[in-house]
């Protein structure tokens, strides 16, 4: 069975880097495409990106010059940098697996709240 | 790219049937058979209902159904129960190869 888990502090200061790793168990990073997502508090979901472990990525247009997506194949794990945050960068950030396909998400991680605040 | 645009709520009564809109344009819905459909209940991940337009994955009911007609996707969900009751988001592929996702709909049985 495929998990994912995401992990990284839950409280970031405005102006700084929001870094998250995803540990994924089940499967390896050397396949399929890898994602982030996120949602603000009551709001709905926004795409942050994926990434191929062959250095494939692509990102959402609006964070593009904010974001990079990584992947550690020797720790089995991804991750999340998000600079210059502000507190709309608030949210529920999850990270998930792409289907085979590449073209639908069919493991999620549970999601981890990350609250951007002085 | 902007978000899909969903109704923001529906509703129905347990049996019934109610169908979720998504609207997009060529360049994403309209454009390609890659459209898929999430079911969120509260303080849970997402999950996925269906994808590439019309498929269901394992172990998803078949009271839910997808279809696609020009730049708007539809979810149907037919003899509503009241586990159904979630918010829906729909997302799709696009021409750049990044994804979208819809503003979401909140589904409740009344």
């Amino acid at each position: 069975q495929v998990q994912l888990q995401e992990s990284g502090p839950g409280l970031v200061k405005p102006s700084e880097t929001l870094s998250l790793t995803c540990t994924v168990s089940g499967d390896s990073v050397s396949t399929y495409y890898w994602s982030w997502i996120r949602q603000p508090p009551g709001k709905g979901l926004e795409w942050i990106g994926y990434i191929h472990h062959s250095g494939s990525s692509n990102y959402n247009p609006s964070l593009k010059s904010r974001v990079t997506i990584s992947v550690d194949t020797s720790k089995n794990q991804f991750s999340l940098n998000l600079s210059s945050v502000t507190a709309a960068d608030t949210a529920v950030y999850y990270c998930a697996r792409y289907a085979p396909s590449a073209k639908y998400l069919d493991y999620w991680g549970q999601g981890t709240l990350v609250t951007v605040s002085s | 790219q902007s978000a899909l645009a969903q109704p923001a709520s529906v509703s129905g009564s347990p049996g019934q049937s109610i169908t979720i809109s998504c609207t997009g344009t060529s360049s994403d819905v309209g454009g390609y058979n890659y459209v898929s459909w999430y079911q969120q209940h509260p303080g849970k991940a997402p999950k996925v209902m269906i994808y590439d337009v019309n498929n269901r994955p394992s172990g998803v009911s078949s009271r839910f159904s997808g279809s696609k007609s020009g730049n708007t996707a539809s979810l149907t969900i037919s003899g509503l129960q009241a586990e159904d009751e979630a918010d829906y988001y729909c997302s799709s592929y696009t021409s750049s190869r990044t994804r979208v996702f819809g503003g979401g709909t909140k589904l409740t049985v009344l």
